[in-house]
């Protein structure tokens, strides 16, 4: 399967600890984007890379938000000190630079924190 | 206000009816536009590009008005098949890093 993977699908957690997604986009795509959707909500942007380079972070990414990519390759989303309203799908994808490069998404990560 | 709004739904209409979905957006800079589908617990796919000149796929027309910044989808002879969120969707520039920004979805249901 080349498309955009997502680990883990589920995660269920405590109200203070630390959880960590990871993102593998479509190998030539140097473009990756996270997003995060709540129940009956649409997807919100939180931050993407170009290549390696994180280029914006939304304001929705507190500092106990961090994301990485460090070989321009896969990426991971980590959340510290988890909190109940952190609970949604954590949605990854990826792109070619381009205007007509199109957004293909991964199949999610669902947090649930207890 | 939301950057990109949506008929509230759910939509719940009979196999073979037409439906339309209107959606307005605010960002002047927004670039392209698009409607994605959901699937419960699924994540979005994309449905269709919207284009000024409208666009037609099968059952599916998608039209652009950019003077009102308003989106349509008109869905005919509805299939069981078609029961998802439907999600409008805008594009910013490359220069805004091509990032998407999404209206909080219309849920259709079609019965048998």
């Amino acid at each position: 399967d080349t498309g955009v993977s997502q680990n883990p699908r589920h995660k269920i957690t405590k109200r203070g600890q630390n959880v960590t997604f990871r993102c593998d986009p479509i190998s030539e795509h140097n473009r990756l984007y996270w997003y995060r959707q709540t129940l009956g909500q649409g997807p919100e942007f939180l931050t993407y890379f170009q290549n390696e380079a994180q280029l914006e972070k939304s304001r929705l990414l507190s500092d106990r938000f961090s994301a990485e990519r460090p070989k321009g390759s896969f990426s991971t989303l980590e959340i510290q000190r988890t909190e109940q309203g952190d609970s949604a799908m954590y949605l990854c994808a990826s792109s070619l630079v381009g205007l007509a490069g199109e957004q293909f998404f991964g199949p999610g990560t669902r947090l649930t924190v207890l | 206000r939301k950057e990109v709004e949506q008929d509230p739904g759910p939509f719940n209409v009979p196999e073979g009816a037409t439906v339309a979905f209107n959606c307005t957006y605010s960002n002047s800079a927004s670039q392209s536009f698009f409607w994605y589908r959901q699937d419960c617990r699924k994540e979005p796919k994309l449905l269709m590009s919207v284009y000024s000149s409208g666009n037609e796929d099968g059952r599916f027309t998608a039209q652009l008005n950019r003077a009102s910044q308003y989106i349509s989808l008109l869905i005919r002879d509805s299939k069981l098949s078609d029961s998802a969120t439907y999600l409008c969707v805008v594009k910013l520039s490359y220069n805004q890093g091509g990032k998407l920004i999404f209206g909080q979805g219309t849920e259709l249901s079609v019965k048998p």
